[in-house]
């Protein structure tokens, strides 16, 4: 059983349409983090929260700590969207060294 | 740069050899953690360090792989007698902070990938 699970596991939108992504976790955590990953390339940090709302542009990340649930949601989406976005915890007591619990993924492919 | 540095960026060996993947994490970042990341898959957790205490190497998955963190700063992951299913791409993050349970943000370095003919 994984502590993260995202949905969907594939999104495909088409250009300037509000997308919407999920993450459940089932541990007790001190931060979430929303992490996109473009083909071929690094991973890049884009929120990591605690609880609230985060807005950075037109990407908006929300956390409701007690039904254990995050979204990231993107307005007006564009084709340089397109990449994999991995939601990731941070659990309050870590067992091992493994300081992240990591989902594994959405991708997202925006059609002009 | 700024970032966390990995090098090289692709390797290419025989199985049977022995690879070194080099990351030089933000100077600062006292936490240093080591992912492997197979083709369409997630992210699986190797090795963490956090300043000078000793290593978390409870994610390694064989006697084969070893890393250490010199001075704090830059980390080496070795594999020895590498095998085909070693073939991932080997993920380096760096963080501000980790004290036991509160993480900071993560930067992660562009991959070393690596593939074993």
């Amino acid at each position: 059983k994984n502590e993260v699970e995202q949905s969907p596991q594939n999104l495909t939108a088409q250009e300037g349409e509000f997308i919407t992504i999920n993450c459940s976790y089932s541990v007790g955590i001190s931060a979430l983090h929303w992490l996109q990953q473009h083909p071929g390339g690094g991973i890049v940090s884009l929120f990591m929260l605690s609880s609230g709302k985060k807005k950075h542009g037109r990407l908006i990340a929300t956390i409701n700590i007690q039904e254990k649930h995050s979204s990231l949601h993107i307005t007006a989406s564009h084709p340089r969207d397109s990449a994999v976005y991995i939601c990731a915890v941070s659990p309050l007591a870590p067992n091992t060294g493994n300081q992240f619990y990591f989902g594994t993924g959405t991708s997202l492919t925006v059609i002009p | 740069g700024a970032g966390v540095s990995q090098s090289p960026s692709n390797k290419v060996t025989e199985k049977g050899k022995d690879v070194e993947l080099r990351c030089d994490p933000i100077s600062g970042h006292t936490a240093l953690y080591w992912y492997r990341q197979s083709l369409g898959q997630g992210l699986e957790f190797l090795i963490y360090f956090q300043g000078n205490s000793a290593p978390d190497k409870s994610g390694l998955p064989s006697d084969r792989f070893s890393a250490e963190r010199t001075g704090g700063s830059v980390s080496t992951l070795t594999i020895q007698r590498t095998q085909q299913e070693d073939s991932a791409v080997y993920l380096c993050a760096s963080s501000p902070r980790s004290r036991g349970w509160h993480t900071g943000e993560l930067f992660f370095g562009e991959g070393s990938r690596l593939t074993v003919l």
